[in-house]
């Protein structure tokens, strides 16, 4: 298995673009986190889907920022527009469902926003 | 807000038992203990859980005190390659039935030679 897979791996963008981040969950895989990692802030909860579904958005910093997953294979954070202290490491994650706990990380995208 | 805290770092020879405390004072009676490490900037690894009982695995030992407000993360025989962050986490309850977690600032292990 190819473990969870995230492009790209590295985003440099000016102030103002749009940035969009894109995940493949592992295969089998039901549920999928995003999270955001700074070193003032940590790693934070962005949004989580079980079954394709947004359970909780709760983390999403604010309007400019949207995330879909139209199937089970695919999932996109969207920034627009980008701010520089959008800048960070962000991570996806899957896991199958509540009965396997474990989540698996991808390697993370590399945002830098100038 | 995390709900665990862990010291900020840690050292630890090569070869000796680490042992990596955390506190969760708040915990609630069905809440899951997590540990995760991350290695230089890749993705967090999982490592071991539990919610009451010892927990051993091929990784790591998690021993969890009686009244289950702290724990404690045993890599027996440290090497080099288990230089990283430490996270402990309490997985809470989300909604519809589903869970995450709430990452704390983690322990930064380091392995001398």
């Amino acid at each position: 298995d190819a473990g969870v897979i995230q492009s790209p791996r590295h985003e440099v963008t000016e102030m103002g673009q749009e940035v969009t981040l894109r995940c493949k969950p592992i295969s089998g895989h039901n549920s999928l986190f995003w999270y955001r990692q700074t070193m003032m802030r940590g790693l934070e909860l962005l949004i989580y889907f079980n079954n394709n579904v947004p359970i909780d958005d709760s983390g999403m910093p604010e309007d400019r920022f949207s995330a879909k997953m139209p199937n089970a294979s695919f999932s996109t954070l969207k920034i627009q527009p980008s701010e520089p202290r959008d800048s960070a490491v962000y991570f996806c994650a899957s896991s199958f469902g509540l009965a396997r706990n474990e989540q698996f990380f991808g390697p993370g995208t590399r945002l830098t926003v100038l | 807000d995390a709900k665990t805290t862990q010291p900020p770092s840690m050292d630890c020879a090569e070869g000796r038992a680490a042992n990596l405390p955390c506190n969760h004072s708040t915990i609630s009676g069905n809440e899951y203990v997590y540990w995760y490490r991350q290695i230089h900037s890749q993705g967090p690894q999982y490592i071991i859980h539990g919610l009451k009982n010892n927990e051993t695995n091929e990784m790591a030992s998690l021993i969890i005190t009686e009244d289950r407000k702290s724990s404690t993360l045993i890599l027996p025989h440290a090497t080099l390659r288990d230089t990283a962050v430490y996270y402990c986490i309490v997985r809470v309850a989300g909604t519809s039935g589903t869970y995450k977690y709430i990452f704390g600032t983690g322990t930064r292990l380091k392995v001398l030679a």
